[in-house]
């Protein structure tokens, strides 16, 4: 059956500090995909990354970065030089590869002090 | 601009009532999706349809049906509504064909039953 965990219920950092999400999934399937959702306060998810299980290259874009390791299969996620706008709460996904049904994690909330 | 709308951000609804809550995508996608987000479970899936008039049980369905009479429209019916439904209800939408393609989410639907 396809799991995704996140450990993380709650972080809370000041401004400018760098921070990691994690994210572990596990699946039988051998063709997968792993997603990042931002859900800002206003409530509607929006989406950041999506990745598939053969590709291993981590990707940077602008303060986000996200380090995919099959091998402990984790999706993490970093964001570099926080800001006050990056408070959300932060879902993982996986979906299959023959259909889109998503199972996602329980999220973890993340709160950027000034 | 893609675009999932729900009818409604707030919902007040009393036990026993029938509830309806509507949504529709624009983006011409052959799936849809609705979700239930409870704090600390994440989102759940209650039913999808892969296309109209098809329809496939989540996690969670009981207590719900769905109708998809049009591609656009997915509608999550509530057949008697009882207080642990109140919740989150987020809709979603992707295209179809092989998996990894991303959801488009609507700005969910906060309803309350008393």
């Amino acid at each position: 059956a396809q799991k995704v965990t996140q450990a993380q219920t709650e972080i809370s950092v000041v401004e400018k500090e760098d921070v990691t999400l994690d994210c572990v999934y596990e699946t039988r399937d051998t063709t997968y995909y792993l997603f990042w959702y931002k859900q800002p306060p206003s409530g509607e998810l929006v989406f950041l990354i999506r990745r598939n299980s053969f590709d291993e290259q981590n990707e940077i874009s602008g303060r986000y970065s996200w380090n995919f390791q099959k091998s402990t299969s984790s999706f993490n996620f970093t964001i570099t030089a926080s800001q006050v706008v990056d408070s959300a709460v932060y879902f993982c996904a996986l979906s299959e590869a023959h259909f889109n049904k998503f199972y996602f994690g329980s999220g973890t909330k993340l709160n950027v002090k000034p | 601009d893609v675009k999932v709308t729900q009818s409604s951000r707030y919902l007040v609804k009393r036990t026993g009532e029938k509830v309806f809550l509507e949504c529709v995508q624009d983006m011409d996608h052959e799936n849809m999706f609705w979700y239930r987000q409870d704090p600390g479970l994440g989102l759940r899936l209650i039913y999808f349809s892969y296309d109209v008039k098809m329809k496939e049980k989540g996690d969670i369905p009981e207590g719900y049906s769905v109708s998809r009479e049009k591609k656009e429209r997915f509608s999550l019916i509530l057949e008697s509504a009882s207080t642990n439904q109140t919740s989150m209800y987020l809709c979603a939408s992707s295209a179809s064909g092989i998996g990894g393609t991303e959801a488009f989410f609507g700005q969910g639907t906060r309803l309350t039953v008393v």
